[in-house]
Order: C-alpha cells, then sequence, then structure tokens
C-alpha cells in the first residue's frame, strides 16, 4: 500500500488560478516535506512542515499540515506557467513501523499552467 | 558547491549488459540515497548509505543491484544483467543527518534498457 496518496494526479489549468493539492495518509509524520520536480531533473526541496496545524508560505505557495499530522495541502495562489511541474510529498515511515528511515514519495501530482 | 553531481545523465544499453552509475553529493553530507523513478511514479527507494556503511535497502534492490560507497564520498549503484524492466531515472539524494532535513537530488541518470 502507498504511504501517502496525492490528489489530484493531474492538472491542468489556465494562468492566474489558484489551486490546491493534497497529500493524505492514515500514519501519523513527524514531519512532511514538499518537493517539485521538473521533466528530466531531480526533485527539489520547497518547503519541510513539522508541527501540526503549521502553515508555510512560500511567495505564492501555502503549505499546511494537518493537525493531526496525518496530511498536508499546497496552495497556489495565481499560478503562472513557471509552476508547472511535478509536486511531491514525502514523509519518513512512522518510527513504530517496521519500513526503514527514508523518505517516502507519494506518486505526485502533475500541474500544467498554460498561459 | 556545485551540488549533487550524477553521470552520466543518459544510458541506453542491451539486455544482459552490466550498467554502473556515479553519484558525487555534496561534501558536506553524510547521507546519501539511491531512489529509482518510472513514470508516472514518485521516486522509489532503493537503499541508502551514512559515510561508508550502507544502513538500509529495499525489497526492491534485488541482487542484481549494489551500491557502494568507498571512503564515505561518491557512490556507486551497479546493475548486473540488465533487464528491460530496470529502464527507469534512477535519482541520487544527500543530506545532513537529521530527521527534518532535505534531501538535495541530482539531476539523474535515465537508463534505457533495448
Amino acid at each position: 500500500t502507498q504511504l501517502l496518496e496525492q490528489s489530484p494526479q493531474f492538472l491542468s489549468i489556465q494562468e492566474g488560478e489558484n489551486l490546491t493539492v493534497y497529500c493524505n495518509s492514515s500514519s501519523v509524520f513527524s514531519s512532511l516535506q514538499w518537493y517539485r520536480q521538473e521533466p528530466g531533473e531531480g526533485p527539489v526541496l520547497l518547503v519541510t512542515v513539522v508541527t501540526g496545524g503549521e502553515v508555510k508560505k512560500l511567495k505564492r505557495l501555502t503549505f499546511q499540515f494537518g493537525d493531526a499530522r496525518k496530511d498536508s495541502s499546497l496552495h497556489i495562489t495565481a499560478a503562472q506557467p513557471g509552476d508547472t511541474g511535478l509536486y511531491l510529498c514525502a514523509a519518513r515511515p512512522p518510527s513504530n513501523s517496521n519500513s526503514g528511515y527514508a523518505l517516502n514519495f507519494g506518486k505526485g501530482t502533475s500541474l500544467l499552467v498554460t498561459p | 558547491d556545485t551540488g549533487v553531481s550524477q553521470n552520466p545523465r543518459h544510458k541506453i544499453t542491451k539486455r544482459g549488459q552490466n550498467v554502473t552509475f556515479r553519484c558525487d553529493p555534496i561534501s558536506e553530507h553524510n547521507r546519501l540515497y539511491w531512489y529509482r523513478q518510472t513514470l508516472g511514479q514518485g521516486p522509489e527507494f532503493l537503499t541508502y548509505f551514512q559515510n561508508e556503511a550502507q544502513l538500509e535497502k529495499s525489497r526492491l534492490l534485488s541482487d542484481r543491484f549494489s551500491a557502494e560507497r568507498p571512503k564515505g564520498s561518491f557512490s556507486t549503484l551497479e546493475i548486473q544483467r540488465t533487464e528491460q524492466g530496470d529502464s527507469a531515472m534512477y535519482l541520487c539524494a544527500s543530506s545532513l543527518v537529521g530527521q527534518n532535513y532535505g534531501y538535495t537530488f541530482g539531476s539523474g541518470t535515465r537508463l534505457t534498457v533495448v
């Protein structure tokens, strides 16, 4: 089973629109990270959220960690073509699992912003 | 520092051949990770090192795969007797020790097995 479920899988919008993508799990995490990946490149870290209910802003991007630390959302305001990419959430397996230490990634949300 | 460097960027090989990829991490980072990514999927964990010690291997890492990190610096990932199902992007990342540190990824090696 996938540790992190991301939705939607694909999203195509026009420049200037707002959007929200989601990352959900049944597990509790001590922290969660969001990455953005462009075609042919490796993922690039956007943010780490640690505290339940935490909200972090990065220019037009707003990240929220759920109160119970099981889910997270990424909201983009006034999307631009430069926001196009694959948005990935990632977290380490819970310490009480036997799934190891390294980050597990969701399948990502592929965002296309057209002019 | 130039970030995480991976070589080659692209590799085309015939089925049954062996291939080796190299990763040079950020010099201050003592953790190094290998992931594999196929189209439409997020990166899947393969293995990671802390310094020269290989601390964790995924069940995805069959016995045809081997990774090394001699002297705790660069790392190599070798795939023996390649199969078409090995075609993927192989990503290397490095990080500092600590739960909340993010990973810095390289640009990956795109492997195509024909």
